[in-house]
């Protein structure tokens, strides 16, 4: 089992471009996350997805939109990046939203300049 | 609001000496308290957790205890190794979906 995967690992961006953060998981869970880890800060939420086919905005949710493409994938989009999105990105999942495991991801180290 | 507290790091050690790292919490109700740990370059890890008062979850030597008369679910170890430098996050857990956590505490291990 691979888990939680992430692509890319990494990505430089310059102000106004965008890209999407792919996540996958093989664990066949119900809930899936994306979180932001800025240093000092710990992790914040920026969207879940409690099932297939629903999504909700987390803490941070701003300049985001997400994709839950399937039961296995959810996407991160940046519109128009930001530096304030310079960050690392982790997404995680669980087997549902109640469950106190999560899983996650190796994370995406994203630099905007 | 629902908040955690670790202490700063980095946190350094001779291996085999004694870690407790703190982490205090507010919360309304009787949360489920967590630490995670993320290894250098990879995601984090559940490490151990206890979802009501007095609990004590373990795990690789780990152990931390929920105490509700003074809002704590600190980290501590016997003796530490090199392999357990990493930076451990405690978090918690409302009665919905989010996890609350705390800013990491790094922790390095000297051989």
């Amino acid at each position: 089992n691979a888990g939680v995967t992430q692509t890319p690992k990494f990505q430089v961006l310059k102000t106004g471009q965008s890209m999407t953060l792919q996540c996958a998981q093989d664990m066949n869970h119900n809930s899936m996350y994306w979180y932001r880890q800025d240093p000092g800060m710990g992790l914040r939420l920026i969207y879940y997805s409690a099932s297939e086919g629903t999504t909700d905005k987390g803490e941070v949710p701003n300049g985001y939109n997400v994709s839950r493409l399937n039961k296995r994938e959810f996407s991160l989009r940046l519109e128009s990046a930001a530096p304030s999105q310079t960050s690392v990105y982790f997404c995680a999942s669980s087997e549902d939203a109640n469950t106190y495991e999560q899983y996650f991801g190796p994370g995406t180290r994203l630099t905007v300049t | 609001g629902n908040s955690v507290t670790q202490m700063e790091g980095p946190v350094t050690l001779s291996e085999e000496a004694f870690l407790t790292i703190n982490c205090t919490y507010t919360a309304t109700g009787y949360p489920s308290l967590f630490w995670y740990v993320q290894y250098p370059g990879e995601g984090l890890q559940l490490l151990l957790k206890a979802t009501k008062a007095d609990d004590k979850g373990s795990n690789k030597g780990f152990e931390a205890t929920y105490r509700k008369e003074t809002t704590s679910f600190h980290l501590e170890k016997g003796s530490v190794q090199v392999s357990d430098s990493a930076v451990y996050f405690c978090a918690l857990k409302r009665s919905n979906y989010q996890l609350i956590w705390g800013a990491g505490t790094k922790l390095i291990i000297k051989p």
